[in-house]
């Protein structure tokens, strides 16, 4: 079964520090990744997606992520995080064999100090 | 290019009482998706339709639960004698085809049950 994890529920980050948010899939072929990104109160924002190709891509908000089928991960970078980050962060996984709904992890609170 | 509209965006229900939450699409979208999210937790797949058809319906309760996306119209999603497990952000997401995989989420609807 398809199954999406984020390990660490919260992380908390200086203003200008680098970041990494960790997600791990399980799916038997290779799917379609995603980060999404919440701030409080609302809607899901697309970040970035994976279909095929180069796994480096890039997103909006200087946001990029990597593709490694032999971890299975696809995580989540930017090299120096702004205060305006801070919000939840939704790794998802999807594809058209699995009646094209997503699959979503828990999530990763982030909060930026300054 | 307005994105997805869901209203209302907050709703307050008595135990009982039934809700009734609407979805517009993105133009030129006919895919529309409907996602829960409860508290602390990721968003959950519930129903994926079509224009005047349901898709895939796995993820929605057996119960009290319905969804419809007519010819003319958003789409809807109702839920008879709410309790007060219902309590969640309801989100609606949209594609334009079954070939794009990327959904666009609107701002969601938040149920509170009483």
């Amino acid at each position: 079964a398809q199954s999406v994890t984020q390990p660490d529920i919260h992380i908390t980050v200086s203003e200008g520090a680098s970041l990494e948010l960790r997600c791990n899939y399980s799916y038997g072929a290779t799917p379609y990744l995603f980060w999404y990104v919440q701030s409080p109160g609302q809607g899901l924002q697309l970040l970035l997606k994976y279909f095929s190709g180069d796994t480096l891509v890039q997103g909006i908000k200087g946001f990029e992520a990597e593709f490694k089928r032999s971890q299975s991960s696809f995580n989540l970078r930017k090299p120096s995080v702004h205060w305006s980050d801070a919000a939840e962060y939704f790794c998802a996984v999807g594809a058209k064999d699995t009646g094209n709904q997503f699959y979503f992890g828990t999530g990763t609170s982030l909060t930026v100090i300054p | 290019n307005a994105g997805v509209m869901q209203n209302p965006r907050h709703l307050v229900r008595r135990r009982g009482q039934e809700a009734r939450l609407r979805c517009s699409p993105m133009k030129g979208h006919s895919h529309v998706y409907w996602y829960r999210q409860l508290p602390e937790e990721g968003l959950k797949f519930m129903v994926y339709l079509q224009k005047e058809n349901i898709i895939d319906e796995s993820g929605m309760p057996k119960e009290r639960f319905s969804a419809e996306f007519p010819k003319e119209g958003p789409s809807i999603l109702r839920i008879q004698q709410v309790v007060r497990g219902d309590s969640a952000a309801y989100f609606c997401a949209s594609s334009p085809d079954y070939s794009t995989d990327t959904q666009y989420f609107g701002p969601g609807t938040r149920l509170t049950v009483l």
